[in-house]
């Protein structure tokens, strides 16, 4: 019931193109869902969150879609940068408590 | 920084050592957190402090023990582990509302 299943576990695009990371749940009691970025040696800090009464929100070139029939959201990167390359985390919470998924890598080539 | 700090950032310890691991924030946060980071798993809640009050600890072997004796400062404290609790230990805080949660760049356990 809590948790959460991200795929890819790792994804390699070129400069400017769109990755795409997947997440779904299945406790229907979460009430917000972050995404979260994690470059190698620090924390990982929070980059857009989105609640289940929208069905998208953009942040730059971030976007999560969010299809709460599905019980699924997913992140886009627009124009992807190599300065992206991160490891990704998508979590969902109730009573204020993460789960998180288990992680993207996104490399993106030069 | 993020304005939570974490110390040391690296250590390695043998079986029978005692060590503790050390968490400040000063963002005026009340909740606290250490997870668990190893590789190719998601992140592990381990404890989980309210206004000092330990409010969940996630069937966490008692060779962890945490400490928390105010709102800015949460400890670690480790005991005779074992070579599979090698990994990266994060602290986080949290400002009411789910927005908040700041982590700190964690600390890199390897036990010997």
């Amino acid at each position: 019931q809590q948790q959460v299943k991200q795929s890819p576990q790792s994804l390699i695009v070129q400069k400017g193109g769109i990755p795409i990371i997947n997440c779904a749940y299945e406790n229907t009691a979460f009430d917000y869902f972050p995404w979260y970025q994690q470059f190698p040696g620090k924390g990982p800090a929070l980059l857009i969150a989105i609640r289940p009464d929208v069905s998208e929100k953009k942040e730059g070139r971030f976007t999560i879609s969010f299809n709460k029939s599905a019980k699924q959201f997913s992140l886009h990167i627009m124009d992807s940068q190599p300065g992206d390359s991160a490891t990704y985390f998508c979590a969902a919470s109730r009573v204020e408590e993460l789960t998180f998924g288990q992680g993207t890598i996104l490399t993106v080539h030069p | 920084e993020t304005g939570v700090t974490q110390t040391p950032r690296h250590l390695v310890m043998g079986m029978t050592n005692k060590k503790s691991l050390k968490c400040e924030q000063h963002l005026g946060h009340n909740a606290m957190y250490w997870y668990k980071q190893s590789a190719k798993k998601p992140l592990e809640l381990m404890f989980v402090y309210n206004f000092k009050e330990q409010t969940e600890n996630n069937s966490v072997p008692s060779r962890f023990s945490p400490e928390c004796p105010n709102s800015s400062h949460l400890f670690l404290h480790l005991h005779t582990l074992q070579p599979e609790d090698s990994a990266l230990y994060l602290c986080a805080s949290r400002a009411p509302g789910p927005y908040g949660y700041t982590f700190g760049s964690g600390t890199r356990l390897t036990v010997v």
